[in-house]
């Protein structure tokens, strides 16, 4: 056990719909990142909060988008959700903005 | 452009054995290089990292070898045992990239007893 949580473990949902997937870090930790998986692409960087701001952003599309709280609490909402969305999605934290990154159990979302 | 790859998507050895996994990075400019193991179901799971100040870091039955002339770097695994069986990336971190991790495309490991 990471220490990260992430709320809801699995998600089913059609298209052009939104959902919120939401991860907790470890007790701590300041930074949060979200990952996406899928089996063509890997695991895949989205992007990167410190202490309640944006650090980094990698290959987000503009349908998505984040925020972490003032408790440290991360959400990543995805909206007119395409088939193509199906994914595993991971948050994963970290002490600084360059420690190692532990990750959480994931949110799999299946688009139909 | 940046990339980490590894040299087989795919290990079979026998309970006791050593493992090797192999990976390769093209970023000359990368730093910081974990590796992760990820089980069916589960996230990627630390398993031992290292800086590209060293050459090689020594865990619980696991060793990291970064060899940055060739700009390899393997993960060794003493006495595999069936719980080992998963999926190892490496991953990296390049200043450019600032502190997002690259993956590579996985290893699967398969032990067998």
């Amino acid at each position: 056990d990471s220490g990260v949580t992430q709320t809801p473990k699995h998600l089913i949902t059609a298209t052009g719909q939104r959902v919120t997937l939401r991860c907790s870090p470890r007790s701590g930790d300041l930074s949060v990142y979200w990952y996406q998986q899928s089996l063509d692409q890997g695991l895949q960087f989205l992007i990167q909060y410190y202490n309640g701001e944006e650090r980094a952003k990698g290959n987000i599309l503009e349908r998505f988008s984040a925020q972490q709280f003032p408790d440290l609490h991360s959400e990543l909402n995805l909206s007119s959700l395409e088939l193509g969305d199906s994914a595993l999605y991971f948050c994963a934290s970290s002490t600084g903005s360059a420690d190692t990154q532990y990750f959480g159990p994931g949110t799999r979302l299946t688009v139909l | 452009g940046e990339s980490v790859g590894l040299h087989l998507p795919t290990l079979s050895v026998q309970e006791g054995d050593n493992s090797i996994i192999n990976c390769a990075y093209s970023n000359s400019a990368s730093d910081y290089f974990i590796w992760y193991k990820q089980e069916s179901g589960k996230g990627p799971q630390f398993i031992i990292d290292i800086r590209s100040n060293m050459d090689k870091r020594q865990g619980q039955r696991v060793t990291v070898l970064l060899n940055k002339t060739v700009k390899h770097l393997s993960l060794q695994i003493a006495a595999t045992q069936p719980g080992d069986s998963a999926v190892y990336f490496c991953a990296e971190i390049a200043n450019q990239a600032g502190t997002a991790l690259i993956f590579g495309k996985g290893t699967t490991l398969s032990v067998s007893s």
